[in-house]
C-alpha cells in the first residue's frame, strides 16, 4: 500500500537559520512524482516544490531545496534562510502515475522564530 | 476565474442532514480532485475526475458520499444523512491533466461543521 510518513509533527528555526523537513514514502511503482505543499493559516494549499522519480537531479526552487533518496525513498525538504512568512504546515506527497492518486503526510508544523 | 473556487465556504448542519459541496475549477483544467482533511491531519484522498468521468471511487469513505462533475466544469460532492464524523475541511483542485507533471492547484476549501 502507498504510504508517505512524516515523523515530525513540529520544527521551529531561527530566521535566516536552514532547517530540514523529513518525509519517507512507499511505493511499488517505478514511476511516481513527489511534492511538498505549504499550507498556511489561510489554508490555502500551495505547492512548493516537486521532484520527478527518474530524474537523479535533485529539484531546487530559490531557498527551498530536496535530498531525494530513491533507494531509501527518502525526500527531505531544506529550506535555507528561513523567512517568517514560511511559518506553515508542510505536506509531502506522492502521486503514483499508475492509481492516480496523491497520498499525504499527516504534515509537520514549522514555526520561524524571531 | 483566476483560481480553484469552492462553496460554501463554511457549512454548519445537523446530523442526518444531506448537504452538497461546491468546486469552479480553473477554467481548461480537465482534472479535478476532491480531499477530506480533519482537523490537525493530512489530506485524505476521496476521488478524482478526467473530464466528467470518475474511474475510481474507492476512495469514498461510505455510501453516503457521490460526487458529479458536469464536462470539465464545476463538480459538486454530496453527502447524505451527515454524521458527526464528516465534519472537516473539504478541499478541492484541479489540475491540467492526471499526471504528476502537472500542478495541482487548491481551492481555499470548505469547513462542514455537523452538530
Amino acid at each position: 500500500a502507498q504510504t508517505v510518513t512524516q515523523s515530525q509533527p513540529e520544527m521551529s528555526v531561527q530566521e535566516a537559520e536552514t532547517v530540514t523537513l523529513s518525509c519517507t514514502y512507499d511505493t511499488s511503482e517505478s514511476d511516481y512524482y513527489l511534492f511538498w505543499y505549504k499550507q498556511p493559516p489561510s489554508r490555502q494549499m500551495i505547492l512548493v516544490i516537486r521532484q520527478e522519480a527518474y530524474k537523479q537531479q535533485n529539484a531546487t526552487e530559490n531557498r527551498f531545496s530536496v535530498n531525494f533518496q530513491k533507494a531509501a525513498k527518502s525526500f527531505s525538504l531544506k529550506i535555507s534562510d528561513s523567512q517568517l512568512g514560511d511559518a506553515a504546515m508542510y505536506f509531502c506527497a506522492c502521486f503514483e502515475s499508475g492509481t492516480y492518486k496523491y497520498i499525504f503526510g499527516t504534515g509537520t508544523r514549522l514555526k520561524v522564530l524571531a | 476565474g483566476a483560481g480553484v473556487s469552492q462553496s460554501p465556504s463554511n457549512k454548519v448542519t445537523e446530523k442526518g442532514k444531506d448537504v452538497e459541496l461546491r468546486c469552479d475549477p480553473i477554467s481548461g483544467h480537465t482534472a479535478l480532485y476532491w480531499y477530506r482533511q480533519r482537523l490537525g491531519q493530512g489530506l485524505e484522498f476521496l476521488i478524482y475526475f478526467q473530464g466528467n468521468s470518475a474511474p475510481d471511487k474507492s476512495g469514498l469513505p461510505s455510501d453516503r458520499f457521490s460526487a458529479e462533475r458536469t464536462g470539465e466544469s464545476v463538480s459538486t460532492l454530496t453527502i447524505q444523512r451527515t454524521q458527526q464524523e464528516d465534519s472537516a475541511v473539504y478541499l478541492c483542485a484541479s489540475s491540467r491533466g492526471t499526471s504528476g507533471r502537472f500542478e495541482q492547484f487548491f481551492g481555499p476549501g470548505t469547513r462542514l461543521t455537523v452538530l
